[in-house]
């Protein structure tokens, strides 16, 4: 089984400031890791993932994620937030075997807040 | 490339009638597509799973009379709610995978916003 969790419902964060929204997985094999981002009534933007390689991975709007193996984490974060960052964001785990038909497993969500 | 269209983007209907939510790939074949529903800011449950030309394959808890799903081509899949009912309402947002497209990503709509009075 796979499972994703991000411990925060919400994060506030000042305009300027570097934010970090986290996220933990749980997968038997070797994980593919995701975040989306999701602004009101719409679909889900990609912003990244991890696949293999560095675990530094950087994506759009200037985000980027860490992927930590010893720690089962791949934090989002930010060097400097923007208001229009403000948005839902989801962590979103599969295992690389293809188990289960290829299934995401989402995060319940983070909502994050940057106040000017 | 990689786009994925739902229609309509948001629908409202009575009590009791069907409503289909159409899911295509635009410029790619999906071998695969994923039904998703999301209540208000909550996270998004997988449905189903749909490979073309085969039945769907439902998530525990999900009734399959209640919301039918095909996939009869690879650009096309559609979602019936059957005799909806208020608590149907929801966002629904599919998502569809190529298999020939390296790491099997998947692509998202826009989602549809069903609201049943």
């Amino acid at each position: 089984a796979q499972s994703v969790a991000q411990p925060e419902d919400q994060v506030n964060v000042a305009e300027g400031n570097p934010l970090t929204v986290k996220c933990t997985y749980s997968v038997s094999g070797n994980p593919y890791l995701f975040w989306y981002v999701q602004y009101p009534n719409r679909g889900l933007q990609f912003l990244l993932k991890y696949i293999t390689g560095d675990n530094l991975v950087k994506g759009s709007y200037g985000f980027e994620a860490e992927f930590n193996k010893s720690q089962t984490s791949f934090h989002l974060k930010k060097p400097s937030a923007l208001v229009s960052d403000s948005a839902l964001y989801f962590c979103a785990v599969r295992d690389e075997s293809g188990g289960s038909n290829y299934k995401l497993t989402f995060g319940k969500g983070t909502l994050l807040t940057v106040n000017p | 490339g990689a786009v994925v269209s739902q229609h309509p983007s948001w629908v409202i209907c009575k009590s009791g009638t069907s409503v289909k939510i159409e899911c295509r790939s635009l410029d790619f074949q999906a071998t695969t597509m994923f039904w998703y529903r999301q209540f208000p800011k909550q996270s998004l449950m997988l449905m189903a799973t749909s490979n073309e030309g085969s039945k769907a394959t439902y998530e525990q808890g999900v009734e399959k009379d209640k919301f039918l799903i095909n996939h009869a081509s690879l650009t096309l899949s559609t979602l019936t709610v059957t005799s909806a009912h208020p608590e149907d309402s929801s966002f629904y947002i599919c998502s569809a995978r190529e298999a020939k497209r390296p790491y099997n990503e998947q692509f998202f709509g826009p989602g549809t916003r069903l609201t049943v009075l």
